[in-house]
């Protein structure tokens, strides 16, 4: 069982470039949710969803596209990466009201 | 909307004394709460939860919270601190279905 899973942990972009970070996860849970972490604004959610076949914005979604391929996979696209980008992206699920499960995050430099 | 305030970025506290890390949220209807852990390179771990009954809370690692519905508070409680316990800690609440709004996290330093 390993829980929530994230490839790559670490990535250098180009301004411009494209990328898709995949996310995993083998609880059989039916919400996933992308977070960016920055310093001294705690996490702050990207996309979510609330089950399979549904995707919803959240606090900050702009330049950013989501998957939810099947009930496991939850993908997060930047499809033209710019510096205000540069962060920690953690994927997480959720069985409901018990709370969130987090992967080990992504970090990523956009230059 | 739902929101939780960490005032502290900092908390420093000698190993074997008590540790206190702040939390206040602003909800409307029955909050909620959670706080979480996250060592460093690492994703956040869970360490305890207010649904509902008992105000004090016991979780992971000998962690425990008070919920204090006067004063909305979920203040993160521990009796004896351990240099391992260093780490940065975020309070959150439950909003929409599922989602939880995050604190902005305090960084909790315990001195040998």
């Amino acid at each position: 069982n390993a829980g929530v899973t994230q490839t790559p942990k670490f990535q250098v972009l180009k301004t411009g470039q494209s990328m898709t970070l995949q996310c995993a996860q083998d609880m059989n849970h039916n919400s996933m949710y992308w977070y960016r972490q920055d310093p001294g604004m705690g996490l702050r959610l990207i996309y979510y969803s609330a089950s399979e076949g549904t995707t919803d914005k959240g606090e900050v979604p702009n330049g950013y596209n989501v998957s939810r391929l099947n009930k496991r996979e939850f993908s997060l696209r930047l499809e033209s990466a710019a510096p205000s980008q540069t962060s920690v992206y953690f994927c997480a699920s959720s069985p409901g009201i018990k709370g969130l499960f987090f992967g080990p995050g992504t970090r990523l430099t956009v230059l | 909307a739902q929101s939780v305030a960490q005032p502290e970025d900092q908390v420093n506290v000698a190993e074997g004394n008590p540790l206190t890390v702040k939390c206040t949220y602003s909800v409307s209807g029955n909050p909620y709460l959670f706080w979480y852990v996250q060592y460093p390179n690492r994703g956040l771990q869970f360490l305890l939860k207010y649904i509902t009954g008992d105000n004090l809370v016991k979780g992971s690692y000998g962690f425990e919270a008070e919920f204090n519905k006067s004063q909305t508070s979920f203040h993160l409680k521990k009796p004896s601190a351990l240099v391992s316990d260093s780490a940065l800690y975020f309070c959150a609440v439950r909003d929409g279905p599922g989602n939880l709004f995050f604190g902005t996290g305090t960084r909790l330093t315990v001195i040998p």
